[in-house]
């Protein structure tokens, strides 16, 4: 069965701008979570939806926001970007039983300058 | 605050040799562990898990150790090969928490010399 898709893969933006990443689960998986990966930080929790509901929430500012929707799509914003938002942000994707894990899509490389 | 630590941002091992990787927590309300492995460019894919409950899970080359009292695990490869040669994440979840947070450490880079 086909995985997690995160679309777009690479996406350059500049300071101030506004973004939107897009995350298809495996088909059948209701729980969709958010990590930003930076080198030296790892990955860091940013919020997780289950049945259109955030679930669990990082600790991250207020401009990272996300939804998601009634097929479970996840979609992630990040508003007024700053340089530091630059990383790789991954999507991935569960069954909602806490302890299957995730099976985590490819990422999206976004890059602020 | 890094509830998950990898204090080795990198190891080398020949091949055929035993890769060991080591991984620290703090928070005691974790009770399940899991094991990623990534690929540049690529998302981490899971490799092994265990629960608090146990103190060693074994699957083929990989076998993961649980240390509650001194809160530690580690990952076992052997014999380690080249194709092993990735950046290895620990991962913890808060059995506490409502949802699925994982946390995270920062990954050790694992080379695996032919």
């Amino acid at each position: 069965k086909a995985g997690v898709t995160q679309t777009p893969r690479y996406l350059i933006k500049t300071r101030g701008q506004q973004v939107t990443l897009s995350c298809s689960p495996i088909s059948g998986h209701r729980s969709v979570s958010w990590y930003q990966q930076t080198p030296g930080q790892g990955l860091q929790f940013l919020f997780e939806y289950f049945s259109e509901t955030q679930r669990n929430k990082g600790n991250f500012p207020g401009r990272f926001s996300g939804r998601q929707f009634s097929n479970s799509r996840s979609e992630m914003n990040v508003s007024t970007l700053e340089l530091g938002d630059s990383a790789l942000y991954l999507c991935a994707s569960s069954s909602g039983n806490r302890h299957y894990g995730y099976t985590f899509g490819s990422g999206t490389r976004l890059t602020v300058v | 605050d890094q509830q998950v630590k990898q204090n080795s941002p990198s190891l080398s091992v020949q091949e055929g040799r035993i890769s060991i990787l080591n991984c620290d927590y703090t928070n005691s309300m974790f009770d399940y562990f899991l094991w990623y492995k990534k690929y540049p460019a690529e998302g981490p894919t899971f490799l092994i898990s265990i629960s608090s409950i146990k103190d060693k899970n074994e699957d083929g080359r990989f076998t993961v150790f649980l240390n509650k009292s001194a809160k530690h695990l580690s990952l076992h490869i052997v014999p380690s090969q080249p194709g092993d040669s990735a950046v290895y994440f620990c991962a913890a979840l808060d059995g506490g928490a409502a949802g699925n947070q994982f946390y995270f450490g920062t990954g050790t880079s694992l080379t695996v010399i032919p």
